[in-house]
């Protein structure tokens, strides 16, 4: 069974700094999808970032990348130039190619101070 | 303008009701999930759709059913049967290349 692991249950960082969301994973899986997941104190869930596991390549959306180790089983994601929206829980997922069963992790909640 | 929409945005339950929630896409999506959300955890599965008149059971399916009967809807309902059903519920759907979009969530309370 594939777990995800989020190890900071809280995180703060000054407006207009860099942070990194950490997240770990477990599969047995060599094709699969990560996500990271936003969720505003509104409480719905946006797509902020999207890697595919064949993809060597870092994916990269405005102000949010990630640092994908396969090997690692490791996906971290870095905002850079923070922002006071950007405060909220941030969940990191997986799902393997083909499956219908995406597992989160237990989110980081990220404070945003001006 | 497409998206996923749900209903209500809170609702109250007593105890031994039945109560259902809405989930509408139109995103001609063709699988459609349902989660729970407690204080504190990530989301865990409860039912998902790949197509019309068809479901599986996720990880928590107990005190719960779903059915789907047209590709824009899936709706789920709480039974009596599920013991502690305070939760906050989405709804997402994917066009089955791994993303999941989800809609803005119904807050379900027992009195």
């Amino acid at each position: 069974a594939q777990t995800v692991t989020q190890s900071q249950p809280e995180m703060s960082v000054q407006e207009a700094e860099t942070v990194t969301l950490s997240c770990t994973y477990d599969t047995s899986e060599s094709n699969y999808y990560l996500f990271w997941y936003k969720q505003p104190p509104s409480r719905q869930m946006i797509l902020v970032i999207r890697q595919e596991a064949y993809k060597q390549q870092n994916a990269t959306e405005n102000r949010f990348s990630v640092n994908f180790q396969k090997a690692a089983k490791s996906f971290s994601l870095k905002i850079s130039d923070s922002q006071l929206g950007d405060t909220a829980m941030y969940f990191c997922a997986f799902i393997a190619y083909n499956n219908n069963d995406m597992r989160f992790g237990a989110g980081t909640r990220l404070t945003v101070k001006p | 303008d497409g998206g996923i929409t749900q209903s209500p945005k809170y609702l109250f339950r007593k105890e031994g009701q039945n109560v259902t929630l809405s989930c509408e896409q139109n995103l001609n999506h063709d699988a459609m999930y349902w989660y729970r959300q407690d204080p504190g955890q990530g989301l865990r599965l409860i039912y998902y759709s790949q197509i019309v008149n068809d479901f599986q059971k996720g990880d928590i399916a107990e005190g719960y059913s779903v059915s789907r009967e047209k590709k824009e809807s899936f709706p789920l309902t709480v039974t009596s049967a599920q013991k502690n059903p305070t939760a906050f519920y989405l709804c997402a759907s994917s066009i089955g290349e791994g993303t999941q979009y989800f809609g803005p969530g119904t807050r379900l309370t027992v009195l």
